[in-house]
């Protein structure tokens, strides 16, 4: 079974520039989740969907940050513009109905 | 406000010896808690999980125990092996009806496993 596939796994561009970071979760979860890890946090949620529709965003900062799931399966996590506090791995994680989450390698954002 | 709190940044344990790692956490409505394990470059993989009506889950030379009263969870690898080397993340959520809702992630445990 293919695991949960990201693209780019690396990314440097300068504040205010905007970047784009694909998902594509593992085939028939159709839960979708991007987390932002921090270098010395933990992943921190910054949405999540079911299927299309997104059922938690609550700590997506809306004013830079947009993400959107067409078609219930790929997912694109956008930042616009980015601010030097973005620098972050961001992780896509996708799971089966909500129980066990299965994650992505990560992209890993710089910005300078 | 940190909910989940891994007080331990880094733990050296040597080969064949047990590993304990301890994860705190401040939300009494967390009923299910996960450990993932993460090595550098590569997304956090899940370990084992328990729910809040069990005190002890076992897999392999893996163990996590819940001690709800005091809001304390630990892992324990039994023997240790140097591929067990990474950084080990806790993670707490609440639960309906069979699904997880988000996971609250602790800041991470560097495990290092000396030959």
């Amino acid at each position: 079974e293919a695991g949960v596939a990201q693209s780019p796994r690396y990314k440097i561009i300068e504040k205010r520039q905007s970047v784009a970071f694909w998902c594509n979760p593992i085939s028939g979860h159709a839960t979708l989740y991007w987390y932002q890890q921090i270098l010395g946090q933990g992943p921190k949620l910054l949405i999540q969907f079911q299927n299309n529709g997104v059922v938690d965003d609550s700590q997506l900062p809306k004013d830079r940050f947009s993400a959107e799931r067409l078609k219930g399966v790929d997912s694109t996590l956008k930042i616009q513009p980015a601010k030097l506090e973005d620098s972050a791995v961001y992780l896509c994680a996708s799971s089966l109905q909500g129980t066990e989450q299965y994650f992505g390698p990560g992209t890993r954002l710089t910005v300078t | 406000d940190q909910q989940v709190k891994q007080n331990s940044p880094s733990l050296s344990v040597q080969e064949g010896r047990i590993s304990i790692l301890n994860c705190d956490y401040t939300n009494s409505m967390f009923d299910y808690f996960l450990w993932y394990k993460k090595y550098p470059a590569e997304g956090p993989t899940f370990l084992i999980s328990i729910s809040s009506i069990k005190d002890k889950n076992e897999d392999g030379r893996f163990t996590v125990f819940l001690n709800k009263s005091a809001k304390h969870l630990s892992l324990h690898i039994v023997p240790s092996q140097p591929g067990d080397s990474a950084v080990y993340f806790c993670a707490a959520s609440t639960r309906h009806g069979g699904a997880t809702n988000k996971l609250i992630f602790g800041t991470g445990t560097l495990l290092a496993v000396q030959p």
